[in-house]
């Protein structure tokens, strides 16, 4: 039982590269969600699924994209990358919503973008 | 719109201590609470979980209570170690999307 992970750990891209971030659950977990860690402005909501086939926008969603085709992978695309968009990103899962499941991270994907 | 507070941003004490993390917010109509260590360069490790019909939790030496009515969140560590420090952070779960609003987090440091 992995948990939540999620490759690469580290990657440099330059300005107007497109990338995949990925995110795999083994949990069964319906809810999962990404978010980004910037210092001084916390954890931020970009985007979150609550099942296969269905996502939504959180809090920062512009220059992401994101799909769920199975209810074990989310991954996170970036487009077209802009340094704006260097950040810590890690995704979260969770059995459903509602108001008493537990979230569980995966060990964050380090970007910079140059 | 909830907002969460952490402060201060930074603690150091000594080894020891029992000490409280403090987290509040301003919409009580939450679902839930969680407390989170993160340790330098690593993901989030989920610490307590508190229903929102609940009062408090504990695991080990670590105890969380959750006062709604007052907004506030409290996180007891007792007889701190230097294998503490790390960044603590609080977090509500709020709507039907369930999306987790996170205090800034608070950095602590427990010296030997």
């Amino acid at each position: 039982n992995a948990g939540v992970t999620q490759t690469p750990k580290f990657q440099v891209l330059k300005t107007g590269q497109s990338m995949t971030l990925q995110c795999a659950q083994d949990m069964n977990h319906e809810y999962m969600s990404w978010y980004r860690q910037d210092p001084g402005m916390g954890l931020r909501l970009i985007h979150y699924s609550v099942g296969a086939g269905i996502t939504d926008q959180g809090e920062v969603p512009n220059g992401y994209n994101v799909s769920r085709s199975t209810t074990e992978d989310f991954p996170l695309r970036l487009l077209s990358a802009a340094p704006s968009q260097t950040s810590v990103y890690f995704c979260a899962s969770s059995y459903s919503q509602g108001r008493n499941t537990e979230a569980f991270f995966g060990q964050g994907t380090r970007l910079t973008v140059v | 719109k909830q907002e969460v507070t952490q402060i201060p941003a930074a603690l150091s004490v000594p080894e020891g201590e029992n000490l409280v993390l403090n987290c509040s917010f301003t919409d009580s109509a939450i679902y839930n609470l969680q407390w989170f260590r993160q340790d330098p360069g690593k993901g989030l490790t989920s610490l307590l979980l508190i229903q929102s019909s609940q009062r408090e939790q504990t695991s080990g030496r670590l105890n969380a209570s959750l006062d709604k009515s007052s907004g506030r969140s409290t996180l007891y560590i007792a007889a701190s170690q230097p294998g503490d420090s790390a960044t603590y952070l609080c977090a509500f779960l709020t709507g039907a999307n369930s999306k987790l609003t996170f205090g800034k987090g608070i950095t602590l440091s427990v010296r030997p």
